[in-house]
């Protein structure tokens, strides 16, 4: 089982729609949990962290579940800029923990 | 308040020759994280340090890579008698405080072509 393992996609979806991405992960004692996304050829860009209790920013909702070692991310009223590679992201528990393990990400494309 | 940068952002280099990558991370932030992407994967990390000091290098080869953090100047990532399979995007991320909760912002990454 992969460390870190998301839908490929693509998912192609028209504005104004409201899309969802789950990722699941296999090590049980990780601690701290991310979205990233990243454009094409550009860095990753922390879009929130995930907090045991879910959390939200505007349109993004972020969800956790640790029984299930599953993570989510809505997206509502998705907009042409939303277009991006979103990238689930899991602590290393048990190293040093300062070491992040991506998982190869969820391409969304917005279409007007 | 700068981000984190990196120079250069594309590097080509011949087989056989070093290529030499820095980074300085945000402003305040002492922790450095190297990444590298290869074409149509993840992120995988490589190496984590603080300055002066190499916390984690668990994902670094074992040999031509190495990393540092001195206590003056940017942290550099260097690799010896490239080849071809190191031709990748070598992203460099630092963070403010250390241990899990940490929040890695990155910089625009170096792009190594060997040919």
């Amino acid at each position: 089982r992969k460390e870190v393992e998301q839908d490929p996609g693509p998912f192609n979806v028209p504005e104004g729609a409201t899309v969802a991405f789950n990722c699941t992960y296999s090590n049980s004692a990780s601690q701290s949990f991310f979205w990233y996304r990243q454009d094409c050829r550009k860095e990753p860009k922390l879009l929130m962290s995930v907090y045991s209790s879910g959390n939200e920013d505007g349109r993004f909702t972020a969800q956790l579940n640790r029984a299930s070692q599953y993570i989510s991310l809505l997206i509502r009223d998705s907009k042409l800029s939303d277009s991006a590679t979103y990238l689930c992201v899991v602590n290393n528990y048990g190293g040093s923990q300062g070491n992040l393990i991506f998982g190869k990400g969820t391409k969304l494309s917005v279409k007007p | 308040n700068a981000g984190v940068m990196q120079n250069p952002r594309h590097l080509v280099r011949r087989r056989g020759q070093e290529a030499r990558l820095r980074c300085s991370p945000m402003k305040g932030h002492s922790h450095v994280y190297w990444y590298r992407q290869l074409p149509e994967e993840g992120l995988k990390f490589m190496v984590y340090l603080q300055k002066e000091n190499i916390i984690d290098e668990s994902g670094m080869p074992k040999e031509r890579f190495s990393a540092e953090f001195p206590k003056e100047g940017p942290s550099i990532l260097r690799i010896q008698q490239v080849v071809r399979g190191d031709s990748a995007a070598y992203f460099c991320a630092s963070s403010l405080l250390a241990g899990v909760y940490n929040e890695q912002f990155f910089g625009p990454g170096t792009r190594l072509t060997v040919l």
